[in-house]
């Protein structure tokens, strides 16, 4: 069964340095998805990307954050500075593209991000 | 925007028993709402999902949920628990930019 990848599966990081966190959506997929976990709190929603854009952000998604589609199948989220409190479970997701708010997401099985 | 509301962090039912994880939704148009499960050290997986057809939804693991308006309730139920069924849930809400909003997440014990 397709699935979700993500590398690496661990980051540890010094404050202040860029990281990037890749995914490889499932491989018929439209919509790419980022989502965090801070530890002991729920998940949130970072961004969205269809057709080489993003859709969606939210306010957490400032401009430390990009994301890219660099190879038709690589899917990457880039943090150009990080903090203390990017600190986090990072989840990457696709899903078919039926464009509507039925669609399910596949979700990866998540970057720890830890910045020292 | 939507959001969940999941009450109760942590639920502990022995072997067998019966599960019951809640959630809340609040919503200015129609919901629709998903629970997914999270295993140690793995990713989320979609359990089952409301899209407005059915009420009762069945999904895997012998998870069923049933959506209903008048409480907006979601709530997430198993006839008999197993220790496999040890995980994290997460109610959510697909946002009508289709971003997910996810609950604050229940962790589930099962006592053998």
């Amino acid at each position: 069964e397709p699935e979700v990848t993500q590398t690496p599966s661990h980051q540890v990081t010094q404050m202040g340095q860029e990281v990037i966190l890749r995914c490889v959506p499932i491989s018929n997929h439209l919509y790419f998805y980022w989502y965090r976990q801070i530890l002991g709190q729920k998940v949130e929603f970072l961004v969205s990307f269809y057709n080489n854009e993003i859709s969606e952000k939210s306010e957490i998604f400032d401009d430390q954050f990009s994301v890219e589609r660099p190879d038709g199948s690589n899917f990457t989220l880039k943090i150009r500075s990080t903090k203390l409190e990017d600190s986090a479970m990072y989840f990457c997701a696709s899903s078919p593209g039926t464009s509507d708010r039925t669609d399910t997401q596949y979700f990866g099985p998540g970057t720890r991000l830890t910045v020292l | 925007a939507q959001s969940v509301t999941q009450l109760g962090s942590h639920v502990s039912v022995s072997e067998g028993a019966l599960v019951l994880l809640r959630c809340n939704y609040s919503s200015s148009v129609p919901p629709y709402l998903f629970w997914y499960v999270q295993y140690p050290n793995q990713g989320l997986q979609l359990l089952l999902k409301y899209t407005s057809a059915a009420t009762l939804v069945k999904g895997i693991n012998g998870f069923e949920a049933e959506f209903k308006k008048s409480e907006t309730s979601f709530h997430l139920t198993k006839p008999s628990a197993h220790m496999r069924d040890a995980a994290e849930y997460f109610c959510a809400v697909s946002n009508y930019n289709n971003d997910m909003r996810f609950g604050a997440g229940t962790r589930l014990t099962v006592k053998p």
